[in-house]
């Protein structure tokens, strides 16, 4: 059974740091994609990782993906208020159509 | 429409009634997932469908949980019997599926129900 496990759980930042969420998986994945939820609200896609060595970015978030350490990273570079969100990675097993959750970060970012 | 619907948005019933959870997914949407989601924690798997085949249940928790997606693209989530540990926000998915095999998922506002 694929376990998809995020840390750290809960995660306070000042403005203007740096920091690094991680995604470890239990089993070979094909894809992994990341989600973001505002509080009340519902999940949006935010990147789709498929290789290894695979890097996406968008603003000031980055995405890794090392399949062979069944590792993925999401950076924030100088982090703002509007990055407060909880973040989910999620993992599709080879050959299986769904995707395996794991139990979110929530970022909150302080001035 | 724009993006996946859900309705209704909020359920409240007794414990031993039925409910029925509808989505309507994106029109094109090949494939339609349904998650619960408990406060705190990631979207469960419950069961998808590519088309109208129901390609893997092994989510639903108990034989009172069954979906449908009869014609390809509404689907219905039925209850029967609930009891209080069903509470929970439910929601649905869609992606392209094999039109689009990376395509991430594209969630509904959800259902929250409640079983008193």
């Amino acid at each position: 059974e694929l376990k998809v496990e995020q840390n750290p759980l809960f995660l306070s930042m000042q403005e203007g740091k740096n920091y690094t969420i991680y995604c470890n998986y239990s089993t070979t994945s094909d894809r992994l994609y990341w989600y973001r939820q505002d509080p009340g609200k519902s999940l949006e896609s935010l990147f789709v990782l498929l290789s290894n060595g695979a890097v996406k970015q968008e603003g000031r978030l980055m995405a890794s993906l090392d399949t062979k350490a069944r590792l993925s990273t999401l950076h924030i570079t100088a982090a703002v208020h509007d990055l407060s969100a909880t973040y989910f990675c999620a993992v599709v097993n080879t050959n299986a159509g769904k995707s395996t959750f794991g139990d979110g970060t929530t970022l909150t970012v302080k001035p | 429409g724009a993006g996946v619907s859900q309705s209704p948005r909020y359920k409240v019933t007794k414990r031993g009634q039925d409910v029925a959870l509808r989505c309507d997914p994106i029109s094109g949407h090949v494939s339609l997932y349904w998650y619960r989601q408990a406060l705190g924690q990631g979207p469960e798997f419950l069961t998808y469908f590519n088309y109208e085949a129901q390609q893997d249940k092994s989510g639903l928790p108990n034989d009172r949980f069954s979906a449908e997606r009869p014609e390809g693209s509404i689907s219905t989530l039925t209850i029967q019997r609930t009891e209080q540990r069903d509470s929970a926000m439910y929601r649905c998915a869609s992606s392209l599926g094999n039109r689009g095999a990376n395509s991430p998922l594209h969630f509904g506002n959800g259902t929250r129900l409640t079983v008193t």
